[in-house]
């Protein structure tokens, strides 16, 4: 069962752009995931954000959560043409064996 | 970098045809997910075993899929008999005892069935 969603479902930007992408979920979270997959490729995790935890930086990537609209957004800033992947957001509950609940993934595009 | 190895990358077999998938995790991981993905979606999981012991295999479809990971480390996952719905990209991922929210993924094994 997917529980995130993503939108857009697909971006499409130039080179140097930033690029935003939001995530929604349902039900109480312990942690937010983001994971990049390239095509054809397995995930590559990013970066991950508590429930109490608000924002977190990681090189060019921002992520943000807002437990109160159960929603998250990933900013890449200064797009690169290798960051033309597919990118999902995952929420983990606790007690519930580390299982990941994913959604269906943006598909980015950055043009050079 | 320690990374998770799957094998075969590539997998084309007709219907009601046995396949077999391999994993080894990052050592000394002791979670394993087996995940399934089609194409346009995201992962979804077809069991996890914590060590040997399966603790969630709720969306394996137990009449045609079986996993095992006899001695907690490496893991194979079967299909017998393959159907024209099971072409997929199939993820092998592990994670930590400690701190182990984070996922680590193989490159994958994508099946064709015909």
């Amino acid at each position: 069962s997917q529980q995130g969603e993503e939108d857009p479902q697909a971006l499409s930007i130039q080179e140097g752009e930033n690029a935003t992408m939001n995530c929604s979920y349902k039900t109480s979270i312990n942690n937010l995931q983001w994971y990049r997959q390239n095509s054809g490729r397995g995930l590559v995790h990013l970066i991950l954000i508590r429930s109490n935890e608000r924002e977190k930086h990681s090189g060019r990537l921002r992520v943000t959560l807002d437990t109160s609209k159960k929603s998250s957004s990933l900013l890449i800033t200064a797009s690169r043409a290798a960051d033309t992947a597919s990118y999902f957001c995952a929420t983990g509950n606790a007690g519930n064996n580390r299982k990941l609940i994913w959604g269906l993934g943006t598909s980015l595009a950055v043009n050079p | 970098e320690a990374e998770v190895a799957q094998s075969p990358r590539y997998k084309i077999t007709e219907k009601s045809q046995a396949v077999a998938f391999w994993c080894d995790p990052i050592s000394g991981h002791a979670t394993l997910y087996w995940y399934r993905q089609i194409l346009g979606q995201g992962p979804e999981l077809l069991v996890q075993f914590q060590d040997e012991s399966v603790v969630d295999d709720s969306q394996l479809p137990k009449d045609r899929f079986s996993a095992e990971r006899l001695k907690g480390v490496d893991s194979t996952l079967k299909i017998q008999p393959a159907e024209l719905g099971d072409s997929a990209m199939y993820l092998c991922a592990s994670s930590p005892r400690e701190a182990g929210e984070t996922q680590y993924f193989g490159p994958g094994t994508r099946l064709l069935v015909l």
